[in-house]
């Protein structure tokens, strides 16, 4: 079955050190994987997402992910942290019994706090 | 730009009473979805729909229906509120075959 572990349910950074949110899953087929982020009291907001067409793939507000087949990892990184990117990170990966449904399987959540 | 709307940002009922949850998308989307969110445990799906008139069981039905009548529209039904079921409650809708969600803004409820 497809699951989706983040290590780290909470991440403190200072502003302007790189961001290391670690996202590993496991997956019978290829996967599409995903991250979202969350802000205070709003739904979520997808960063990037990952359909084999690139292993480092590019996302929103400086973020990106490597996809790592044999680690079977998808961490997320941003070089320099921004009192902005505090928020609720979400890693997800496709559920393969239901892919005409895009039903996605998500982690347990990073909270990344940003030190001044 | 996608948007998926939710009836309401705060709720508050009493055990036992009926509650509705209305979402509405306004991109033609197939799928629909309706997770609840809890501190530590990530969010977990309710219900999902891949058509009119469709659904399918998530992880955790239990205690809740839902309804979809339209396709633009979703609906999330407690039939009996209780007080485990006070969380964040979020609607979010897809196209077919590994498109990513889109989420509204969530509803907060809570149950006394």
């Amino acid at each position: 079955a497809q699951s989706v572990t983040q290590l780290g349910s909470h991440v403190s950074v200072s502003e302007g050190a790189l961001v290391l949110l670690r996202c590993n899953y496991s997956s019978s087929v290829p996967p599409y994987l995903f991250w979202y982020v969350q802000y205070p009291n709003q739904g979520l907001q997808l960063l990037l997402k990952y359909t084999s067409a690139a292993t480092l793939v590019k996302g929103i507000n400086g973020f990106e992910a490597e996809f790592k087949k044999s680690e079977t990892s998808f961490h997320l990184t941003k070089p320099s942290a921004h009192m902005s990117d505090a928020a609720e990170y979400f890693c997800a990966v496709s559920d393969p019994r239901y892919s005409s449904a895009s039903k996605i399987i998500f982690g347990s959540g990073t909270r990344l706090s940003i030190r001044p | 730009d996608v948007k998926v709307t939710q009836s309401s940002r705060y709720l508050v009922k009493r055990t036992g009473e009926k509650v509705f949850l209305e979402c509405v998308q306004d991109m033609d989307h197939e799928n629909m979805f309706w997770y609840r969110q809890d501190p530590g445990l990530g969010l977990r799906l309710i219900y999902f729909s891949y058509d009119v008139k469709m659904k399918e069981k998530g992880d955790i039905p239990e205690g809740y229906s839902v309804s979809r009548e339209k396709k633009e529209r979703f609906s999330l039904i407690l039939e009996s509120a209780s007080t485990n079921q006070t969380s964040m409650y979020l609607c979010a809708s897809s196209f077919p075959q590994g498109y990513e969600q889109y989420f509204g803004p969530g509803t907060r409820l809570t149950v006394t």
